[in-house]
């Protein structure tokens, strides 16, 4: 099955700087990377998605890139706010796209 | 209002005795899954449905059950607890394997 590898666990950032998490993926029949954020004591909330067929995606001031060679994909996450304060994990489809493999989470805490 | 909604939140139990959570959404959403989530591992696809009667095994699909009667539920059943069960469960849905999965509060299950 598909492995998916998250780094780096823990991530401090001075607020309004940026946030960088990588992940990579062994299966690359994988064509579906969602990105989710969970706030402490709370449920995960899909923050975005890329598909396999497109290298980038944007949105505001977070963004996700994918690699299909390298077989990578980060979330970036520009001017970086208390509120952006979470629990990040990465996901991968699977060549089925039924079956999901997660990251091990990213803990980001941004410093006011 | 749109939800996923599971029940109950918090169980202590013993092992060895049945228990089931249950799993209910409003969104005709096709696909279901369950996932455990644990310190330092992520979240880990249990099952996944599907469609109603179209159900199949997770990552750590061991010592769990699913059915997929009606399209709106997805229970999940523990037919024997045991201790290493201990974890935070969540259920979530989406219209199809690829897209948004909308999670539900979680259930915190412990197995003394």
């Amino acid at each position: 099955g598909e492995n998916v590898e998250q780094h780096p666990s823990t991530l401090s950032v001075q607020e309004g700087d940026s946030a960088v998490i990588k992940c990579t993926y062994s299966d690359s029949a994988s064509n579906y990377f969602p990105w989710y954020k969970q706030e402490l004591g709370k449920r995960p909330q899909l923050i975005i998605d890329i598909r396999s067929n497109v290298g980038e995606k944007k949105d505001q001031r977070i963004a996700v890139t994918l690699n299909k060679t390298a077989k990578h994909f980060s979330l970036h996450i520009t001017e970086t706010q208390p509120e952006d304060s979470a629990v990040y994990f990465c996901a991968a489809s699977g060549d089925t796209g039924n079956q999901f493999y997660f990251g091990t989470g990213t803990s980001l805490t941004v410093i006011p | 209002e749109a939800q996923v909604t599971q029940n109950p939140r918090y169980l202590i139990t013993v092992t060895g005795k049945k228990l089931t959570v249950t799993c209910s959404q409003n969104m005709n959403h096709e696909y279901m899954s369950w996932y455990r989530q644990d310190p330092g591992l992520g979240l880990r696809q249990i099952y996944y449905s599907m469609n109603v009667e179209v159900t199949d095994k997770g990552d750590v699909p061991e010592g769990y059950k699913v059915s997929r009667k009606e399209k709106r539920n997805f229970p999940l059943i523990l037919e024997s607890p045991s201790p290493n069960q201990t974890s935070l469960y969540f259920c979530a849905s989406s219209f199809t394997g690829r897209n948004e999965q909308f999670f539900g509060p979680g259930t915190r299950l412990t197995v003394l």
